[in-house]
């Protein structure tokens, strides 16, 4: 299983707001930056917030990022069909081997 | 504009090598990160590895240690993930991505568009 816990899925309806949460520990979200990443149906990843909660040049700001002790959320509004995707979060981990990890994936359904 | 692009879908048998590659354009390639990540058939992200091209400063995930080996070209601007001995449990897509900055521990904000590796007997 992924060092990062993220909900298997989560589901709403066009137009209202979603989160998405992202469990780790003080090895790694607790002393780290995340990042979040969008996966559309057969494409490759791609970047929507790093450091916690920034935005890349093109990301709507309906798209945002917390992070809280060993927790981060992502939060989508104004939730458009094209949102539907596979949300990943992921971090660095400091822990005995260092390296990046991510979260298991969030299957986004827009109902 | 920058871009990572990738070789292509790859066939091999159990045993064979490999080596996939990922070419980048439009920055400086030996300035920043360039991570590996495996996506198996309706899986998650598997974060494999990362090498810094400058120096070819390397980390390996502990799962991925010793069973790939990550490198680097900067005269041609390419980073490599390379098998001795494929198995059929290698199936899967491998992305390339760039880090944001110049630590191995920035997300990765430019992706190549991934490599398709099947092996079957």
């Amino acid at each position: 299983q992924s060092v990062l816990t993220q909900p298997p899925s989560v589901s709403a309806a066009p137009g209202q707001k979603v989160t998405i949460s992202c469990s780790g520990s003080s090895s790694n979200i607790g002393n780290n930056f995340v990042s979040w990443y969008q996966q559309l149906p057969g494409t490759a990843p791609k970047l929507l917030l790093y450091d916690n909660n920034k935005r890349p040049s093109g990301i709507p700001d309906r798209f945002s990022g917390s992070k809280s002790g060993t927790s981060a959320t992502l939060g989508i509004t104004g939730l458009q069909t094209g949102d539907e995707a596979d949300y990943y979060c992921g971090t660095w981990d400091s822990s005995l081997s260092t390296e990046g990890v991510f979260g298991g994936g969030t299957k986004l359904t827009v109902l | 504009e920058v871009q990572l692009v990738q070789s292509g879908a790859e066939v091999k048998k159990p045993g064979e090598s490999l080596r996939i590659s990922c070419k980048a354009s439009g920055y400086s390639f030996a300035t920043y990160w360039i991570g590996w990540v495996r996506q198996m058939p309706g899986k998650g992200l598997e974060w494999m590895g990362i090498i810094y091209p400058g120096d070819s400063d390397t980390r390996y995930s502990p799962s991925f240690q010793g069973q790939v080996t990550i490198s680097a070209d900067k005269s041609i601007r390419t980073a490599y993930l390379q098998w001795s001995s494929l198995k059929a449990s290698d199936s899967a897509m491998y992305y390339c991505a760039r880090t944001i900055r110049d630590r191995p521990s920035d997300g990765f904000d430019v992706w190549g568009q991934g490599t398709t590796v099947t092996v079957s007997s």
